[in-house]
Order: structure tokens, then C-alpha cells, then sequence
């Protein structure tokens, strides 16, 4: 069954250090998505990305987010300047239809912890 | 209101017992819901979507209810591996929103 691929599965990082989230998503799947979850609360949506472009953005996702992809394959959440307040398992997505219809396949997450 | 509201339980029930769950949403554009599975500090898994006619896999039969703005989940004759925190979740715009989860023990 094809799957999502994230790394590293746990990523330790000192407060203001940048840190990148690596996914490579399903190949045939043209619809790409990170959500992060803090301990003991909801999947929250973060940014969906389209055609090399982000489609949509939460509140969350403000200047010191990133997201790109750089070769066709991996898809990257980048977080500039790391705070307390960003350790919680972020998640990767991909789905084959527009808006997630159908349903997303999620990668198993990168703890992130900072320190 | 919240988007997508769950009872958050925990819900404890026997092995072969039939529990349901629902879930309630805002914004009755939304075109499609589902409900996902997700075990303890594991990503969410996708169980079934969820139609207006209603549809079933096995044990697990979902329903949505445009009027009342409502999808339910059914699960039946419930086993141990059933235990997990099961999440609605809709589409709104470019993405699915999910709700906060509805935990789930079935105990022995």
C-alpha cells in the first residue's frame, strides 16, 4: 500500500533554531498538506499546497512557516525561528482529489521538541 | 461554534457491545466528511467516508445528516483493537477541518 514518508521521526531543537520537516508524499497524489497536533489536542490544519503554490494557510501558519517543494518529490515544512510554543507532532499529507475529498493518506508525524 | 464538535468521551465499553458516536459541524457547504481513526501518538488513519445515503464496512456503518448538520459513527460488536480516538472531520475549502476526538476503550 503506498505510504507517507516522514523524517526525521523525532527532531529535538533549541528555541529560535531553524528547523526543516521532511515528507515525500504518495507519487500519483498532487495535493499536499501539513497539520501539526500538540499533546492531547486536535489535528490542526496548518497549509495546503497545489501546483508548487499554497492553496490555503491557517492563522498558525504566519511568517516564521515555510513550505516548499524543492525536487518533485519532497515536499518541506521549514520553521525559521523556533519557539516553545511549536513542539508538537506535525504531520504530513497527500491526497489525489482537490480538497481532501476522498480523504488524505498521513504520514506517522516528526515529533518536534523545543527546548 | 466550532467547525466540527465531538463528545470527547472516553467511552468505555464491553467487548461486543455496539457503540455509536456523533459529531456535529457548522457550515453546511462542506462537501465531504469523513470519520478517521487515530491510535495513541500515531497518525490519523482514514476509516470510512461518509455519505447521505449512509454506508457500511463491515462492523462500522457512518451516516451524515445535512439537515440537522450532523455525521454519526456506529460501531458494532466492538473489539479490543477498536479502542482508539476516532475523529470526524469535513472539507472546508482546501482542506479537511477534524474535530477533537472522541476516545474509545473497549475493555475485556
Amino acid at each position: 500500500e503506498p505510504e507517507v514518508t516522514q523524517t526525521p521521526s523525532h527532531q529535538v531543537t533549541q528555541m529560535g533554531q531553524e528547523v526543516i520537516l521532511r515528507c515525500v508524499p504518495i507519487s500519483n497524489h498532487l495535493y499536499f498538506y501539513w497539520y501539526r497536533q500538540i499533546l492531547g489536542q486536535k489535528v490542526e490544519f496548518l497549509v495546503s499546497f497545489y501546483n508548487n503554490e499554497i492553496s490555503e494557510k491557517s492563522e498558525i501558519f504566519d511568517d516564521q512557516f515555510s513550505v516548499e517543494r524543492p525536487d518533485g518529490s519532497n515536499f518541506t515544512l521549514k520553521i525559521r525561528s523556533t519557539k516553545l510554543e511549536d513542539s508538537a507532532m506535525y504531520f504530513c499529507a497527500s491526497s489525489e482529489a482537490s480538497k481532501g475529498a476522498g480523504g488524505y493518506t498521513f504520514g506517522s508525524g516528526t515529533r518536534l521538541t523545543v527546548v | 461554534r466550532k467547525e466540527v464538535e465531538q463528545d470527547p468521551g472516553p467511552f468505555n465499553v464491553p467487548e461486543g457491545a455496539t457503540v455509536a458516536f456523533n459529531c456535529t459541524y457548522s457550515n453546511s457547504a462542506s462537501q465531504s466528511f469523513f470519520w478517521y481513526r487515530q491510535d495513541c501518538r500515531k497518525e490519523p488513519k482514514l476509516l470510512m467516508s461518509v455519505y447521505s445515503s449512509g454506508n457500511e464496512d463491515g462492523r462500522f456503518t457512518a451516516q451524515l445528516n445535512r439537515a440537522s448538520q450532523y455525521i454519526s459513527l456506529l460501531i458494532r460488536d466492538s473489539k479490543l483493537s477498536d479502542s482508539a480516538t476516532y475523529l470526524c472531520g469535513k472539507t472546508s475549502y482546501d482542506k479537511v477541518i477534524f474535530g477533537p476526538g472522541t476516545s474509545l476503550s473497549v475493555i475485556p
